[in-house]
């Protein structure tokens, strides 16, 4: 089976804080990594990401992956209210995506 | 990335019923997917919509429940047949577009609950 398995599940903090969300991945098949944003019904794009160690960085949000390791991190500075969601992490094999469960954030004020 | 429409936006529906969701894109795509978020969920693929032919069908879903079809580049609808309240999720479709990228853009999705 293609497991992607992401922690925590949830998370709560305050404006300000700096969080670090974790996804690990099964080798088989795999070509890239993706991260999505989930506020509502639809995903939105962060990043994918293909090479390890190179960060991919979007203002205050930035990822980078592990190959050997099997792992990425999607890390968000300085969190504000509005990066309340879902963040979802998928697995690319190619043609299909295999998503995690999912890290529920709450940013409280 | 692309413009993606999806109606309707939401539907409650009685069971035995069946309810189309249509997806439509603003530029021509190489690739279209369905997937379902039931409730706590995470994404899970029903199925690549393939233009011209039968769809390509996940472990677990099946076109007598699921019929797809996609009569061109930018056009797709999923069908849920003889709904039950089980089938009550987000229905979302994404797009792949032309080019070497593993990355899809979704939808804003289907709401449906089933009663």
């Amino acid at each position: 089976e293609d497991k992607v398995v992401q922690s925590p599940l949830s998370l709560v903090v305050h404006e300000g804080d700096t969080v670090t969300l974790n996804c690990s991945y099964e080798v088989t098949n795999f070509r890239s990594l993706l991260w999505y944003k989930q506020e509502k019904k639809a995903p939105t794009f962060l990043f994918m990401l293909t090479s390890s160690g190179i960060e991919k960085k979007s203002g205050r949000l930035s990822s980078i992956l592990d190959k050997k390791e099997l792992f990425s991190i999607l890390n968000i500075t300085a969190t504000q209210t509005g990066d309340s969601a879902i963040y979802l992490c998928a697995k690319s094999s190619g043609d299909k995506l295999t998503f995690g469960t999912g890290t529920r954030l709450a940013v409280r004020p | 990335s692309a413009v993606i429409s999806q109606k309707p936006s939401r539907d409650i529906c009685q069971r035995g019923t069946s309810l189309t969701i249509q997806c439509q894109v603003d530029s021509q795509v190489t690739m279209m997917f369905w997937y379902r978020q039931q409730p706590g969920q995470s994404l899970t693929l029903i199925a690549t919509a393939n233009q011209g032919s039968e769809a390509t069908y996940e472990s677990g879903f099946v076109i007598d429940k699921f019929p797809i079809s996609r009569p061109n580049l930018t056009f797709s609808t999923l069908t849920v047949s003889n709904m039950s309240p089980e089938d009550s999720s987000i229905y979302l479709c994404s797009v792949r577009l032309a080019g070497y990228t593993d990355t899809q853009y979704f939808g804003p999705g289907t709401r449906l609950t089933v009663l």
